[in-house]
């Protein structure tokens, strides 16, 4: 069965960084564009960044665009979203979602989340 | 970017209600709309795909409808499993995915 599994999530201070990874098993990782959404405390999703199956194509959101980066490693079925000059409204659960077809569609699977904290 | 405006932000409904949430985007979309359920604590789960496809394995009480700007998400006969939160999601191919506010349902 198609898993995604998060993992890198936690406490940072402002201006920080932190990276997290999403390990994908059950399918094939290597053919499917992959993104990242974000839900912070007691609000609505929010898209983060798209990476396409073999990583020739990324788009960011404009409220991470030069501060986040999305990649991955079809060898390893991970996922990963290096995250720099954290900032408070950075704070969120972050999910790791498969697209079904294409590069952007309908998000058929998603991880559990992991949570970042930016606070000092 | 495209707007995704949804409402109710929330509504209560009685169990066996018919309960109807709309989404309204700010420029043509055709039917690439989707429709998720997100229960507290949980990653949201796709239950329609491009505007009137029910996932598999998604019970009948939900169907879902429009095109263009306009769409309308249902469910028949209210349950109190369906008690979350509804989002609609849109995925033109020239501009960034985004989500509508979401709407959550309660049992009145």
């Amino acid at each position: 069965q198609v898993q995604l599994v998060e993992s890198g999530g936690g406490v940072v201070q402002p201006g920080r960084s932190l990276r997290l990874s999403c390990a994908a098993s059950g399918f094939t990782f290597s053919t499917y564009a992959m993104h990242w959404i974000r839900q912070a405390p007691g609000k609505g999703l929010e898209w983060v960044a798209l990476m396409s199956y073999d990583g020739s194509t990324k788009y960011y959101a404009d409220s991470v665009k030069g501060r986040f980066t999305i990649s991955r490693d079809n060898s390893k079925n991970t996922l990963y979203l290096q995250m720099n000059s954290l900032r408070p409204e950075d704070t969120a659960v972050y999910y790791c979602v498969r697209v079904d077809s294409g590069i952007s569609g309908y998000f058929d699977y998603w991880g559990q989340g992991t949570l970042v904290t930016v606070s000092s | 970017d495209i707007q995704m405006t949804q409402s109710p932000s929330s509504l209560s409904a009685s169990v066996g209600d018919r309960v109807t949430i709309t989404c309204q985007a700010s420029q043509d979309i055709s039917i690439y709309l989707n429709w998720y359920q997100q229960k507290p604590g949980r990653a949201p789960k796709l239950l329609i795909c491009d505007a009137s496809r029910l996932e598999t394995g998604v019970p009948s009480r939900f169907s879902g409808s429009g095109s263009g700007t306009d769409f309308t998400f249902t469910i028949n006969s209210l349950q109190p499993e369906d008690i979350a939160t509804y989002y609609c999601q849109q995925y033109d191919s020239f501009s960034p995915v985004t989500f509508g506010g979401g709407t959550k349902v309660e049992i009145k």
